[in-house]
């Protein structure tokens, strides 16, 4: 079946830098990805989708400019969490439309630790 | 302003029992919903999904019941097992291929021995 990888799947990295989380379709071509944030005891809350060779939408309340995301082809989107600060540690999550018309497959989430 | 509704964060229920896990939805555009099983540091699993034009879909022990004119759809797993604790999220989407997904903020099920 559609598999999406996504990696790392935990990650800790220091207060001002930058992570980069990956998300490949890896049997599947993918022209839209979703991004998903969990906090604990909380939702999945959607953050941007990201189209292939076009510009990522957000949904209202998401930086773009600290939340990058980059769509560069059919199989590959990333989200670059810039200057990260302890308030961003979270779950992320990418999901992809597949299997036809009503299928989604999500990755297996990235646990980023900002310390 | 939550468009789509899980009102019990937790449920439990007796190994072997039926469990019900009820959710709610304000935009009637929906036409698709979909629940899914997480487990802790884990992607959701998808489990069951049904379309507007239908009141009930099954798939093993899992069924999922619509009520459009009331806004309700309800997933039932029956018998429950051990294997079937975690959280579960209901999620409703628009009918095209790339419409977003939006999920409630999901019920964790506890199966008690």
């Amino acid at each position: 079946g559609a598999v999406v990888s996504q990696h790392p799947s935990w990650v800790i990295c220091k207060s001002g830098t930058s992570v980069k989380i990956e998300c490949r379709s890896l049997d599947f071509q993918a022209t839209t990805m979703f991004w998903y944030r969990q906090f604990p005891k909380q939702s999945l809350m959607l953050m941007a989708t990201s189209n292939e060779g076009s510009k990522a939408t957000y949904e209202q309340g998401v930086e773009k400019d600290k939340f990058l995301i980059n769509h560069a082809s059919l199989t590959l989107s990333t989200l670059t969490v810039t200057s990260a600060h302890p308030e961003d540690s979270s779950f992320y999550i990418c999901s992809a439309p597949s299997q036809g018309i009503y299928g989604y497959t999500f990755g297996s989430g990235t646990r980023l630790t900002v310390v | 302003d939550q468009q789509v509704k899980q009102n019990s964060p937790s449920l439990s229920v007796q190994e072997g029992r039926i469990s019900i896990l009820n959710c709610d939805y304000t935009n009637s555009m929906f036409d698709y919903f979909l629940w899914y099983k997480k487990y802790p540091a884990e992607g959701p699993t998808f489990l069951i999904s049904i379309s507007s034009i239908k009141d009930k879909n099954e798939d093993g022990r899992f069924t999922v019941f619509l009520n459009k004119s009331a806004k309700h759809l309800s997933l039932h797993i029956v018998p429950s097992q051990p294997g079937d604790s975690a959280v579960y999220f209901c999620a409703a989407s628009g009918r095209n291929r790339d419409d977003k997904i939006i999920f409630g903020k999901g019920t964790r099920l506890h199966i008690l021995p």
